[in-house]
């Protein structure tokens, strides 16, 4: 099955740091990929959507220097958290789909989340 | 506007019981709807869906759920719920084209030995 690999698993760093977050489609090429924050005991909160060659599209309410997306191939797309700060510590997940994923009949395939905790 | 609802945060159900975790869903044209599960500190899981044909979609691990279009719900079930079932559920609502997914806001599943 499709495999999204994230990475690190776990940040813990200091206020002030930038930290970068990768995530990876391992066996399929995937031309849109999706950022989420998950707080605590609460659902998805999708941050923006990142298509391959392209500037991302941020949801309202996300600051776009606070939380650059880059996603340079289909095999990649990484968000950097800017001078992280304590309020910024959360669960991120990403989430990939596939050229057959686009007509929305196909699952999304997730990584399994990056624990940031900011000092 | 799509929204999908779960109405309850929090189902406890004993081993071997029969389990429900519900789901309905408000959206516009065919519903393509989905059932995800994650573990403690992981990303999601994809367990089922719906797109078209039998309402009854059958999963993984044995999970089922049945597509009711007159009460616009999508309610996750299993005969006989083990310990390892007990993670946090999401139902979700895709749409095509470079549209986001709706999800739910999770419904924390506990079984109890």
């Amino acid at each position: 099955g499709a495999v999204v690999s994230q990475h690190p698993s776990r940040v813990i760093c200091k206020s002030g740091t930038s930290v970068k977050i990768e995530c990876r489609s391992l066996d399929f090429q995937a031309t849109t990929m999706f950022w989420y924050r998950q707080f605590p005991k609460q659902s998805l909160m999708l941050m923006a959507t990142s298509n391959e060659g392209s500037k991302a599209t941020y949801e309202q309410g996300v600051e776009k220097d606070k939380f650059l997306i880059n996603h340079a191939s289909l095999t990649l797309s990484t968000l950097t958290v800017t001078s992280a700060h304590p309020e910024d510590s959360s669960f991120y997940i990403c989430s990939a789909r596939d050229l057959q994923g686009a007509a929305g009949n196909q699952p999304q395939h997730f990584g399994d989340g990056t624990r940031l905790s900011i000092l | 506007a799509q929204s999908v609802a779960q109405p309850e945060d929090q189902v406890n159900v004993a081993e071997g019981n029969p389990l429900t975790v519900k789901c309905t869903y408000s959206v516009s044209g065919n519903p393509y709807l989905f059932w995800y599960v994650q573990y403690p500190n992981r990303g999601l899981q994809f367990l089922l869906k719906y797109i078209t044909g039998d309402n009854l979609v059958k999963g993984s691990y044995g999970f089922e759920a049945e597509f009711n279009k007159s009460q616009t719900s999508f309610h996750l079930k299993k005969p006989s719920a083990l310990v390892s079932d007990s993670a946090l559920y999401f139902c979700a609502s895709h749409s095509g084209g470079y549209q986001k997914v709706t999800f739910g806001t999770g419904t924390k599943l506990q079984v109890i030995p």
